[in-house]
């Protein structure tokens, strides 16, 4: 069916290192995976996406890795940082309607 | 440029009154969405238009629910004898194009609240 499954549901990492976040999906036909991050209060915005025809792609201390045999792709943030903490969505495609289905959200919370 | 702007920020309606919540696209973007996310949960799926094409109205949770998006652009999410479970944010999200490929810009969203 249109699924995408995230884990963790929540994240708490030490200041500095790194946080992973993985989702799977289930349409093989799915081409585009973005990440979303949403602060408390305000609205999602995308902050990368990855298209199927590349494994991974980096922007900063932001990758995504893409892995479509096993239908798997991942968030990972280095050296985070206090303006981290927020709600990270993985979301993907299905199939020819082209409708964006959301993970169920991933909490990250940055420690001093 | 404008972004996606929705209207009202914040509707409290009582149990069985219907409610009306109006999304403003980015001018151009032929694919609009609408999202609702109850407190502290993830983004459901409610319904996508794309263009021309009939809807995909597979996300509504009940009948009570529709949708119109009047030519191309304004869409009117409409909630028939509210309950309190539908106590939400909804949120519009407009895309240049379909899902595949495309960023999708948010609005700030609608708090409805039903008591």
């Amino acid at each position: 069916g249109e699924n995408v499954e995230q884990h963790p549901s929540t994240l708490s990492v030490q200041e500095g290192d790194s946080a992973v976040i993985k989702c799977t999906y289930s349409d093989s036909a799915s081409n585009y995976f973005p990440w979303y991050k949403q602060e408390l209060g305000k609205r999602p915005q995308l902050i990368i996406d990855i298209r199927s025809n590349v494994g991974e792609k980096k922007d900063q201390r932001i990758a995504v890795t893409l892995n479509k045999t096993a239908k798997h792709f991942s968030l990972h943030i280095t050296e985070t940082q206090p303006e981290d903490s927020a709600v990270y969505f993985c979301a993907a495609p299905y199939s020819s309607a082209s409708k964006i289905i959301f993970g169920s959200g991933t909490r990250l919370s940055i420690r001093p | 440029g404008a972004g996606v702007s929705q209207s009202p920020s914040n509707k409290v309606t009582e149990k069985g009154k219907d409610v009306e919540l109006r999304c403003d696209p980015i001018s151009g973007h032929t694919a609009l969405y609408w999202y609702r996310q109850s407190l502290g949960q993830g983004l459901e799926f409610l319904i996508y238009f794309q263009g021309n094409s009939a809807p995909d109205k597979s996300g509504l949770p009940s009948d009570r629910f529709s949708a119109e998006r009047t030519g191309g652009s304004v869409s009117t999410l409409t909630i028939q004898r509210t309950q309190q479970e539908d106590s939400a944010v909804y949120l519009c999200a407009s895309s240049p194009r379909g899902g595949n490929s495309y960023e999708q810009y948010f609005g700030p969203g609608t708090r409805l609240t039903v008591t």
